[in-house]
């Protein structure tokens, strides 16, 4: 089966870095995404990795280490309009003849203080 | 405007009574996926399409059914509602048939008395 592990929640200081962990098991893995996903609204793309490395983007970056099963959201210079949820999801590839199927990570609530 | 747009927003209906969600999106994608949202629980794929007459199911595919007979329109069917499907409902669509870069749909918030 998959099992996709992230914190609950975080709390963290405008202005500062935060680092928001991923682990995941999966069979037919073929790459990993991380979303945006404030109160009440959909979710919107920040990255994707499918190679082992840094992804950097602005403010946020995202790393993968496919051995390790784990993946990490790095943000930067922490604004209050951050404060959301972050959902890390996984691709794998479902079977021979099919497609791609996401499954996603419950998702880490991050608060932004003053 | 590029979008994916679900109707209706909001359902309340009642156990048994066939509904259907729509999902539109105007970007020429070629894959398109249902979700379900629930507290605790975070999102679950329900179904994917990577083109037209292609779908498969995804990790709770219980209870719904699909079609993909246009590129741009993706249904999701409940033959007979139960109360364990009131959740939120969000349609997705992506470029590729590999799902990279999914553009969400505003969610469909359905109730099932």
């Amino acid at each position: 089966g998959q099992n996709i592990d992230q914190p609950t929640e975080m709390t963290a200081t405008e202005g500062a870095i935060v680092q928001i962990n991923c682990t995941y098991q999966t069979s037919g893995f073929n790459g990993l995404f991380w979303y945006q996903q404030h109160a009440g609204e959909a979710p919107t793309f920040l990255s994707y990795n499918v190679l082992d490395g840094l992804e950097e983007k602005g403010r946020f970056s995202s790393f993968l280490s496919r051995s390790k099963g784990y993946s990490y959201l790095l943000l930067k210079e922490l604004q209050m309009k951050d404060s959301a949820s972050y959902l890390c999801a996984v691709r794998r590839r479902a079977n021979s003849n099919s497609g791609y199927a996401l499954n996603f990570g419950k998702g880490t609530s991050l608060l932004v203080t003053p | 405007e590029a979008q994916v747009t679900q109707n209706p927003r909001y359902l309340i209906t009642v156990t048994g009574k066939k509904l259907t969600v729509t999902c539109s999106q105007n970007m020429n994608h070629e894959y398109m996926s249902w979700y379900r949202q629930d507290p605790g629980l975070g999102l679950r794929q329900i179904y994917y399409s990577m083109n037209v007459e292609v779908t498969d199911k995804g990790d709770v595919p219980e209870g719904y059914k699909v079609s993909r007979k246009e590129k741009r329109n993706f249904p999701l069917i409940l033959e007979s509602p139960s109360p364990n499907q009131t959740s939120l409902y969000f349609c997705a669509s992506s470029p590729g048939q590999g799902g990279e870069t999914q553009y969400f749909g505003p969610g469909t918030r359905l109730l099932v008395l």
